[in-house]
């Protein structure tokens, strides 16, 4: 009965760096999401996928920001040449279901920190 | 564009006081609002939506349209209420939850 998964926990790269943020979701979950949280804000929606399909990406605040999730259960989100203002939390959160006003379930996260 | 504005980044009550957590959102279709809780190192987990007219650990929500508010009350507070809570839209689609900044409540002893 493991709920949702992310990896790394931590994560420190320099700027320019490319990262790999992954997350396993709750099994069974067609819905999964994906929400950037900076210092003392709420989480901000990024994309979201209904299986392996991308159905919503405009979150995503640059081209450098990608996302996938292939086989419609584990996700991976890239970011490519890390910029300092990249730095935050990144949660994953998944639901059972397409139909609406499922509620979410979070990971625990991964910081991420550019320096 | 949806908005959800929560007015109050830290509140701190007594135990045994009243809490009211503040909670106003701005959306051109029909709404689906929640309650998250984030406990110290714990995840981010939800409390409770208007759907469900539920209380939960004492909790209650009520929207009402016409002021455009979500607010977040419990008649006694505990020092176990001491945590983050954020107030979330849910789009029609079902798609994005838009959270507000969080408010942060302390019970003090």
């Amino acid at each position: 009965g493991a709920g949702v998964s992310q990896s790394p926990r931590y994560k420190v790269a320099k700027r320019g760096q490319d990262v790999a943020l992954r997350c396993d979701p709750i099994s069974g979950h067609v819905s999964l999401f994906w929400y950037q949280q900076a210092l003392g804000q709420g989480p901000e929606f990024l994309t979201y996928f209904q299986n392996e399909a991308q159905l919503d990406k405009s979150g995503l605040p640059s081209d450098r920001f990608f996302a996938e999730r292939p086989e419609g259960s584990v996700s991976t989100l890239k970011i490519q040449r890390t910029q300092q203002e990249d730095s935050a939390v990144y949660l994953c959160a998944s639901s059972p279901r397409t139909v609406s006003n499922q509620p979410q379930h979070f990971g625990d996260g991964t910081r991420l920190s550019i320096l | 564009a949806q908005r959800v504005t929560q007015p109050e980044k830290l509140l701190s009550v007594f135990k045994g006081a009243p809490v009211e957590l503040k909670c106003n959102y701005s959306y051109s279709g029909s709404p689906e609002l929640f309650w998250y809780v984030q406990y110290s190192r714990q995840r981010l987990q939800l409390l409770l939506r208007h759907i469900s007219r539920e209380s939960i650990k004492g909790f209650t929500a009520d929207l009402n349209k016409g002021e455009t508010s979500f607010h977040l009350k419990k008649p006694f507070a505990q020092e176990e209420d001491s945590a983050m809570y954020y107030c979330a839209l849910l789009n029609n689609a079902g798609n994005m939850l838009t959270f507000g900044g969080g408010t942060r409540l302390m019970v003090k002893p």
